[in-house]
């Protein structure tokens, strides 16, 4: 699976829109991008996915370039419960079963 | 729908002994697979399990293993457990494999080795 590097942290008030960005040059052309969000002591919860250009869905829009090299995560008006660590994993469809490599994670701290 | 259930939630044991622990993926998922999280290590994959073979394994030592039964439930197994095996141990099941499927986590269990 191809590497990626997020911020380790950013911090935001309430309200604020958020973009963290992933950077991932390594990205084969099967690889779709995938975020995952996961609060202290639970297991990652999946956010949104996509594979080129833009998709956007009910929590959060995720941004991707034409050269796939990097995307962008973008959550609305966050509120104190969007605090958490936030994952930006790629893997493909051709990859031979599932192994999820998750980095650092980026976290997230809201404050009002 | 129910979700990703494991079992126990918590445990404590000593080192040498040895522990199983179960998972119990959404209903009608084939695909479960094992991921270990450490504060200094991260979320770490263990191996995954599609109708009852491994698909892929992580580089863990065989101490580490693991079962899938016929109903897709998965059991994982440390054996000669040692301090540095203190770790969230967390299950997800996806309706199908590959790194493209969205994977469902469970609560995971948190064990404690004394």
């Amino acid at each position: 699976l191809a590497k990626t590097t997020q911020p380790i942290s950013m911090d935001s008030y309430e309200g604020q829109e958020v973009n963290i960005t992933c950077s991932h040059n390594n990205i084969a052309t099967n690889d779709y991008i995938t975020w995952y969000q996961q609060f202290p002591s639970q297991g990652p919860r999946f956010i949104i996915q996509g594979y080129k250009t833009k998709v956007t869905n009910e929590v959060a829009s995720l941004f991707i370039p034409a050269d796939r090299k990097s995307s962008t995560l973008s959550l609305p008006r966050v509120s104190l419960s969007d605090t958490a660590v936030y994952y930006c994993l790629v893997g493909g469809a051709n990859q031979a079963g599932t192994a999820l490599i998750f980095g650092k994670g980026t976290t997230l701290s809201v404050s009002s | 729908k129910a979700g990703v259930t494991q079992t126990p939630r918590y445990l404590i044991k000593t080192r040498g002994q040895q522990v199983t622990l179960s998972c119990s993926p959404i209903s009608g998922h084939r695909s479960v697979s094992w991921y270990q999280q450490t504060p200094g290590q991260g979320l770490q994959f263990l191996f995954e399990y599609f109708s009852e073979t491994q698909r892929n394994k992580g580089n863990f030592p065989g101490r580490f293993s693991g079962r899938q039964f016929s109903n897709s439930r998965s059991e994982m197994n440390v054996s000669t457990l040692e301090l540095g095996d203190s770790a969230l141990y967390l299950c997800a099941s996806s309706m199908t494999s590959g790194s493209d499927n969205e994977q469902f986590f469970g609560p995971g269990t948190r064990l404690t080795v004394l």
